[in-house]
């Protein structure tokens, strides 16, 4: 079964506290690794996509790599707008056009 | 460009009752989806359409019909609400199947009492 999980379930940083955010995945054949960030009442946005092994996608303070099995995504100096609820997802195995969610990560950034 | 939008963004249901739930978008996107989304549960598909006139289950299709009228609009059903059925759902659009790069709506928050 194709699954994602997501590490911490929720992380609180202090301003300018670098961490990095966890996702593991055991969809075979990955054709793909995507981040989203989603605020609080509203839908996801997305972040990026990583497609190999070794490959990083940088935006701001965040930056993306992704392993063989996993993915994180690193936030460097963060600041309280950096505050939210962080998504992985890959597509499901068997070419289908579906994509399956980690539970996400809850970020809270303190002044 | 709205991007994706979907009506209502707030409903209250009786067990029983039915209603649907409208969503729309502006990106010339070909595929479309709707998820639910429970704390603790995360994202789950509920239907997705390829293109206009196919539609496919996802992962808890139970208890939803979908409607993809073209290719704008793709609409989700609820026939006979149930409590279990409570919860945040999510319209989201994307070119085309490959491209995984999905766009959001803002989300309808449902409860059945």
């Amino acid at each position: 079964e194709d699954q994602v999980t997501q590490s911490p379930e929720a992380l609180r940083l202090q301003e300018g506290e670098s961490s990095s955010l966890n996702c593991s995945y055991t969809v075979s054949g990955l054709r793909g690794l995507f981040w989203y960030r989603q605020d609080p009442g509203k839908g996801p946005e997305f972040l990026f996509t990583l497609y190999s092994a070794g490959e990083e996608k940088e935006k701001e303070r965040l930056k993306a790599t992704l392993t063989k099995k996993e993915s994180f995504l690193h936030i460097t100096a963060p600041k309280p707008e950096d505050s939210a609820t962080y998504l992985c997802a890959a597509p499901t195995q068997g070419g289908s056009e579906k994509l399956v969610f980690g539970k996400g990560t809850k970020l809270t950034v303190n002044p | 460009n709205a991007g994706v939008t979907q009506t209502p963004k707030f409903q209250v249901l009786k067990t029983g009752q039915s209603m649907t739930l409208q969503c729309a978008q502006d990106m010339n996107h070909n595929s479309m989806y709707w998820y639910r989304q429970d704390p603790g549960m995360g994202l789950r598909l509920i239907y997705y359409s390829a293109s206009e006139g196919t539609t496919d289950k996802g992962e808890v299709p139970n208890g939803y019909n979908v409607s993809r009228l073209n290719k704008r609009e793709f609409s989700l059903r609820l026939e006979s609400a149930a409590p279990s059925q409570t919860s945040v759902y999510f319209c989201a659009s994307t070119r085309d199947g490959r491209s995984y790069e999905q766009y959001f709506g803002p989300g309808t928050r449902l409860t059945v009492t």
